[in-house]
């Protein structure tokens, strides 16, 4: 079965640092899709940066960037010059391609990152 | 454009109730998914409806079920509400369908079951 892991529950960073969130997942499959989703408090979720497996250029969108490692399996993201707007629940997320129009999002159980001003 | 609403925003209901859930999607977008949020299981996707067909669904119980209606808003219905159902339960769309893994979040409906 796929999964997803999130190891790190809760991060804090300093406002202008950069911080990095730890993804890795599992899956037997070789092609894919991997994302960052983002959920502010009381706020809807929403997508930050989307990653195919078959690319190898690292997905980049503006201060949030990943480090994907297909052969480790891990898709970690970084945020630059880390803003009180930030702070939020961020949940990494894996779609395999084999289900056809069965795919299903797998998703970790979160990091709460708060950011101090 | 107006964003994916979903009501009632916070409910209240007792062991052995049902309850319904409404989604009204981004204007054009024909896919709605569910998915139950709790604090130990993260999320959980419960089904998808494209173009009033359920395309895909969860593991959940038969008590969880949707449709969906010709202008693409959706309902969810739980049957029975047991304590465990207690969770935020969000929706998502997408333009076309939900396999691109781009979804649109509402801001969910917290349930609480006594």
């Amino acid at each position: 079965a796929q999964t997803v892991t999130q190891s790190q529950p809760e991060m804090s960073v300093q406002e202008a640092e950069t911080v990095t969130l730890s993804c890795t997942y599992d899956t037997s499959e070789n092609n894919y899709y991997l994302f960052w989703y983002k959920q502010p408090p009381s706020r809807q979720m929403i997508l930050v940066i989307r990653q195919e497996a078959y690319k190898q250029q690292n997905a980049t969108e503006n201060r949030f960037s990943v480090n994907f490692q297909k052969a480790a399996k891990s898709f970690s993201l970084k945020i630059s010059d880390s803003q009180l707007g930030d702070t939020a629940m961020y949940f990494c997320a894996f779609m395999g391609t084999n289900a056809g129009n069965n795919r299903k999002l797998i998703w970790g159980l979160g990091t709460s990152l708060a950011v101090n001003p | 454009k107006a964003g994916v609403t979903q009501t009632p925003r916070y409910l209240i209901k007792t062991r052995g109730q049902q309850v319904t859930l409404s989604c009204s999607p981004i204007s054009g977008h024909r896919s709605v998914s569910w998915y139950q949020q709790t604090p130990g299981q993260g999320l959980q996707f419960l089904f998808e409806y494209f173009s009033e067909t359920q395309r895909n669904k969860g593991n959940f119980p038969g008590r969880f079920s949707g449709r969906q209606f010709s202008n693409s808003r959706s309902e969810m219905n739980v049957s029975t509400l047991e304590l465990g159902d207690s969770a935020l339960y969000l929706c998502a769309s997408s333009l076309t369908s939900a396999n691109t893994g781009e979804l649109f979040f509402g801001e969910g409906s917290r349930l609480t079951v006594l």
